[in-house]
C-alpha cells in the first residue's frame, strides 16, 4: 500500500461544477499537509496548506481529518484554467511524500 | 527574487554513463530536496540536504548521491545510468521546518 493514496481520476467536469478530491495517508506521525498543482510537463506549485480547522482560499477549500488520516480539496465554480493534476503531499521530519495525483479536466 | 533554478533543463545520456544535475535554491532557503518523477506518477523523494549534510533519504540506491555547497546550492549525481532512470528530476527548496517547498522547473533526463 502506498503511503499517500489519491484517486487518479481523471475527473472531467463542466465549467462551473464543484469537484472534490480525496487523499489518504498511512503514517499517523505525519506533521504537515499540502495540496500542489502540476500542469502538464511543468513543476509542481503550491496550491495551499491544509489545516485541521479547514482553510479556504477563494474557490478552494482544504480540510484535514487527522483521526481518519484523510485530506480533501474542494474546488467550487470550476474554471477552464483549473485543468491540471492535483498532488496531495504529506510531510514528516523533513521528508515530503507525494501522492500520484488526481487529474482534472474542466470542459466548456 | 529568483526562485529555484535547475540546470540543465534537458539531458540525454547513454546507459552506463554518469550525470550531474544542479540546483540553486530560492533566496533565503537553506534546505534542498531532490525528487524523481516518472511519467504518470507523483514525485518520489530521493534525499534532502541541510547544512551540507544529507538529512533524509528515500528508497533510492547508492548510485544516487548528492552534495550541498556552502551557498546552499546542490548537485545530484547518478552513476551507472539505467534506462529506468529516465524521468523528470525536481529540486525543491524550503526552510528546515516542515514548511512548503518551492520547486524548480526540473531537469528532464532521458537515458538511451
Amino acid at each position: 500500500r502506498k503511503e499517500v493514496e489519491q484517486d487518479p481520476g481523471p475527473f472531467n467536469v463542466p465549467e462551473g461544477a464543484t469537484v472534490a478530491f480525496n487523499c489518504t495517508y498511512s503514517n499517523s506521525a505525519s506533521q504537515s499537509f499540502f495540496w500542489y498543482r502540476q500542469d502538464c510537463r511543468k513543476e509542481p506549485k503550491l496550491l495551499m496548506s491544509v489545516y485541521s480547522s479547514g482553510n479556504e482560499d477563494g474557490r478552494f477549500t482544504a480540510q484535514l481529518n487527522r483521526a481518519s488520516q484523510y485530506i480533501s480539496l474542494l474546488i467550487r465554480d470550476s474554471k477552464l484554467s483549473d485543468s491540471a493534476t492535483y498532488l496531495c503531499v504529506v510531510n514528516r521530519a523533513g521528508k515530503s511524500t507525494f501522492g500520484d495525483g488526481t487529474t482534472l479536466t474542466v470542459k466548456p | 527574487d529568483a526562485g529555484v533554478t535547475q540546470s540543465p533543463t534537458h539531458l540525454i545520456k547513454t546507459r552506463g554513463q554518469q550525470v550531474t544535475l544542479r540546483c540553486s535554491p530560492k533566496s533565503g532557503h537553506d534546505t534542498v530536496s531532490w525528487y524523481q518523477q516518472a511519467l504518470g506518477q507523483g514525485p518520489q523523494f530521493i534525499f534532502q540536504y541541510y547544512e551540507e549534510e544529507e538529512r533524509q533519504r528515500g528508497n533510492f540506491p547508492d548510485r544516487f548521491s548528492g552534495h550541498q555547497f556552502p551557498n546552499y546550492s546542490s548537485e545530484l549525481n547518478v552513476n551507472a545510468l539505467l534506462l529506468g532512470d529516465s524521468a523528470l528530476y525536481l529540486c525543491a527548496s524550503s526552510l528546515p521546518a516542515d514548511t512548503e517547498a518551492f520547486f524548480g522547473q526540473g531537469t528532464r533526463l532521458t537515458v538511451v
